[in-house]
């Protein structure tokens, strides 16, 4: 079964700063593929970023970047240049048809 | 930009009442799903659907819950009597085709409250 692990419930973090949301990740599948949501404060889930496990390259979206180790199985989020309008729930996912969830980490930027 | 549509966005109900949580799924999308989010927990996976028919659904998933897509465009959830631990965000979802690089995308979500 496939599982997914963030360890940090929640940071703290200036604003202007960079940020690395960690996840872990576990499957068997020899391909699959990892994403990041961000739900804010109103509830919706909003697609960030995506990382195929054959991917030579770590995946980039603007401020978002994907730090992908797949030996070390691990999918860390960093967000540059952090903002005020950040600061909400992240997600990390693995995607076996169905999408599974982390427990999630709330991120707070600071003024 | 084509987006998940999930009506309505708050829904408050009696116990033992049946809801119908409403989505509209991006037009050219195959693959649907039911996700759930108890407040201050993780999303949970509740059911996909493809080709008119349950593909996968979870042990959440009994036999209170049911999904039907009635036309081309709606893919609805039915909850036949509800319980106080149905309140959460319901979540819709829809995915082109299979693939690991197709993304499901997420209608804003239905919050259920059970009184």
């Amino acid at each position: 079964a496939q599982k997914i692990t963030q360890t940090q419930p929640g940071m703290f973090v200036q604003e202007k700063e960079a940020v690395t949301l960690d996840c872990t990740y576990d499957t068997s599948d020899p391909s699959y593929g990892l994403f990041w949501y961000k739900q804010p404060s109103s509830g919706e889930m909003i697609f960030l970023i995506y990382q195929g496990s054959y991917d030579q390259q770590n995946a980039t979206e603007g401020r978002y970047s994907l730090n992908f180790q797949k030996a070390r199985k691990s999918a860390n989020l960093v967000i540059s240049a952090s903002q005020l309008g950040d600061s909400a729930m992240y997600f990390c996912a693995i995607q076996d048809d169905k999408i599974i969830f982390g427990k999630g980490t709330r991120l707070h930027i600071l003024p | 930009e084509p987006e998940v549509t999930q009506t309505p966005s708050h829904q408050v109900t009696q116990m033992g009442q049946e809801v119908i949580l409403r989505c509209v799924p991006i037009s050219n999308h195959l693959y649907f799903y039911w996700y759930r989010q108890i407040l201050g927990q993780k999303v949970e996976f509740l059911v996909s659907f493809y080709n008119n028919e349950i593909s996968e659904k979870s042990e959440i998933f009994d036999d209170q819950f049911s999904v039907e897509r009635p036309d081309g465009s709606n893919f609805t959830l039915k909850i036949r009597s509800t319980k106080l631990e149905d309140s959460a965000m319901y979540f819709c979802a829809s995915l082109q085709g299979q693939g690991l690089e197709n993304i499901q995308y997420f209608g804003a979500g239905t919050r259920l409250s059970v009184l």
